[in-house]
């Protein structure tokens, strides 16, 4: 099973800043199986972000992916007070499908 | 606009069998892509239970797969899950979702809302 650790686990910042969160792979993962979700209090994760840098449909272009093989990267360029959520990454570069256990980020 | 909607039982007792099912509206499950169930213990990180293609073929998560059953009624636009011998262990949010097709990537794209489920005597 690929774990995904992702990183930091809470992540402090201020409206307008950058935010930048680690998902790194047990495993070499392509890139075409490696999405993040954003996912806020009470409602279900929305998909931001598949093929590691694709960015789906209506997300804002603050958002965008990167990386590769092990290490990949979302990074949320000016944070806006809507982006204050969780994060998780999710890869299927082989069964079972797993998900990272999540970053937080959070007004500072 | 793809919709998917959870209902089944809120509370189930340890033993018995979890049944939940999944309403697809604004698209045709014989159109095509995967269909899948998630699911998120309380304050934890989620976890892919199952997924089905609308051809029939089914994928399970191995840490599940003696526990679980999945299918699909085309004829009904929805599929359901089953999971069995539950233990306060499988109490979580249970999320059904479409799922890209494996060449794109399997990831979800459209989610239903979620529904809770406790396993409590």
């Amino acid at each position: 099973e690929i774990v995904l650790t992702q990183s930091p686990g809470t992540l402090s910042l201020s409206p307008g800043e950058r935010a930048t969160l680690s998902c790194r792979a047990s495993q070499s993962v392509s890139s075409t199986y490696l999405a993040w979700y954003q996912q806020k209090p009470g409602q279900a994760p929305r998909l931001l972000i598949y093929g590691a840098s694709s960015r789906a449909t209506a997300i804002p272009d603050r958002f965008s992916g990167s990386g590769s093989g092990t290490d990949f990267t979302l990074t949320i360029s000016r944070l806006e007070p809507e982006d204050f959520a969780v994060y998780y990454c999710q890869q299927y570069g082989s069964s079972p499908l797993t998900f990272g256990g999540g970053t937080k980020v959070e007004i500072k | 606009q793809v919709q998917l909607q959870e209902s089944g039982p809120g509370l189930v007792k340890p033993s018995e069998t979890l049944s939940l099912t999944c309403a697809v509206s604004g698209y045709s499950i014989s159109s095509g892509y995967y269909w899948g169930w998630i699911r998120q213990s309380p304050g934890k990180g989620l976890e892919w239970i199952a997924s089905i293609h609308y051809s029939g073929s089914t994928y399970y998560n191995p840490s599940l797969k003696s526990r679980v059953a999945i299918s699909i009624d085309m004829s009904e636009n929805q599929f359901s899950l089953k999971l069995s011998s539950v233990t306060a262990a499988d109490t979580a949010v249970y999320y059904c979702a479409r799922q890209a097709p494996y060449s794109s990537g399997w990831h979800f794209d459209y989610w239903g809302q979620g529904t809770l489920v406790t396993v409590s005597s």
